[in-house]
């Protein structure tokens, strides 16, 4: 069965510094991945997704994220984090062999420090 | 921007009442999901739906669960009699392909007392 983790429960980064949220997928096949936000009050936003080709994939919002498939990894990514940025992140797997369900990460909360 | 809704946004039930969550996807979609989320939990696959019939479907999504498309545009979610531990967030989300990128809703908050 294939699963997701993310093993920063919370971060918490100053506004203009970079950010980094770590994504670790377990699956034997080629997954599709994918970064959603939540924002409080709010639904999934889609951040951006990984399905084949350049393993560095930009997002909106300046998010971008790389696949290393060495270290099963897809790691998120800001290089200078806005005070908007404040919500919870999570990484997703989808693979053709499990189906079309997404399994997902427990969400990384970050907290933006003025 | 096209974008899945669901209505309610919150819901308060009691123990063994039926309850329905209401989603409408993106129009020209052809996949819709039931995902849910029990609070400090990971976001877990219900169901996935596809003309018309269930494609895939968790554990979790047992006889007290159904799901249904019963126009061109709402795809619902009955949970028939419901327990304290259906308390939960629930999303709705829809694709214009299999495999491809799945959108979700905002979710309907179901507290069940």
């Amino acid at each position: 069965a294939q699963s997701v983790t993310q093993p920063d429960i919370h971060i918490t980064v100053s506004e203009g510094a970079s950010l980094e949220l770590r994504c670790n997928y377990s699956y034997g096949a080629t997954p599709y991945l994918f970064w959603y936000v939540q924002s409080p009050g709010q639904g999934l936003q889609l951040l951006l997704k990984y399905f084949s080709g350049d393993t560095l994939v930009q997002g909106i919002k300046g998010f971008e994220a790389e696949f290393k498939r060495s270290q099963s990894s897809f790691n998120l990514r800001k290089p200078s984090v806005h005070w908007s940025d404040a919500a919870e992140y999570f990484c997703a797997v989808g693979a053709q062999a499990a189906g079309n369900k997404l399994t997902f990460g427990g969400g990384t909360r970050v907290l933006v420090k003025p | 921007e096209p974008e899945v809704t669901q209505t309610p946004s919150h819901q308060v039930t009691q123990m063994g009442q039926e309850v329905i969550l209401r989603c409408v996807p993106i129009s020209n979609h052809l996949y819709f999901y039931w995902y849910r989320q029990i609070l400090g939990q990971k976001v877990e696959f219900l169901v996935s739906f596809y003309n018309n019939e269930i494609s895939e479907k968790s554990e979790i999504f047992d006889d007290q669960f159904s799901v249904e498309r019963p126009d061109g545009s709402n795809f619902t979610l009955k949970i028939r009699s419901t327990k304290l531990e259906d308390s939960a967030m629930y999303f709705c989300a829809s694709s214009d392909m299999v495999f491809e990128t799945q959108y979700f809703g905002p979710g309907t908050r179901l507290l069940v007392l």
